[in-house]
């Protein structure tokens, strides 16, 4: 089943603004993971936030996670064109024994 | 050069044939899953390992089956009772030794596109 459901679906920005995506999950975590996807290719993973965490921060990327209302944010500041890429949370479910979760993913767009 | 490795990349399968698409790494990782990606869409878990010679059914394990003989090969059969077999497949593994340290990243390697003909 799919836990994590990001929002939105599809985000087309111009080349320097901030991209900010957000996901919502059902159960409670150990962490939350977000990953980016080239077209036709593997995952990369991006960040980890873990369920006694509320910001992290990597280079350009920022993201909160917020366990009351179960829900995470990414944002990437200062876009750039190298940065379109599918972007999926995934959910370590407490008790999953390192099974994760995968949204349906938000597609950005970064237009040169 | 570390990493996980899948081949073929694109496969052709006629319907009800079986086909296998492999998956390798060299991290020395514990665990190790399949993913399956239709377009537009997130991944769906099709079967995981956490050690040798153990496996369990995901979310979409029918038309499916794996094999775990040695600790860096986890290759998946799609068989001819998969009825809808064209898709991405993805392969991922973890280093699961320990408990949750904050480090429970999967990582992933380049995919293999099947398509039936």
């Amino acid at each position: 089943s799919q836990q994590g459901e990001e929002d939105p679906q599809a985000l087309s920005i111009q080349e320097g603004e901030n991209a900010t995506m957000n996901c919502s999950y059902k159960t409670s975590i150990n962490n939350l993971q977000w990953y980016r996807q080239n077209s036709g290719r593997g995952l990369v993973h991006l960040i980890l936030i873990r369920s006694n965490e509320r910001e992290k921060h990597s280079g350009r990327l920022r993201v909160t996670l917020d366990t009351s209302k179960k829900s995470s944010s990414l944002l990437i500041t200062a876009s750039r064109a190298a940065d379109t890429a599918s972007y999926f949370c995934a959910t370590d479910e407490i008790g999953s024994n390192y099974k994760l979760t995968f949204g349906k993913g938000t597609l950005l767009t970064v237009n040169p | 050069d570390g990493g996980i490795t899948q081949s073929p990349k694109y496969l052709f399968r006629k319907e009800g044939q079986n086909v296998t698409l492999s998956c390798e790494q060299n991290l020395n990782h514990d665990a190790m899953y399949w993913y399956r990606q239709d377009p537009g869409q997130g991944l769906r878990l099709i079967y995981y390992s956490q050690i040798v010679n153990d496996f369990q059914k995901g979310d979409i394990a029918e038309g499916y089956s794996v094999s775990r003989e040695k600790k860096e090969s986890f290759p998946l059969t799609v068989t001819s009772a998969q009825k809808n077999p064209t898709a991405f497949y993805l392969c991922a593994s973890i280093d699961s030794g320990g408990s949750h340290t904050g480090t429970d990243t999967q990582y992933f390697g380049p995919g293999t596109r099947l398509t039936v003909l």
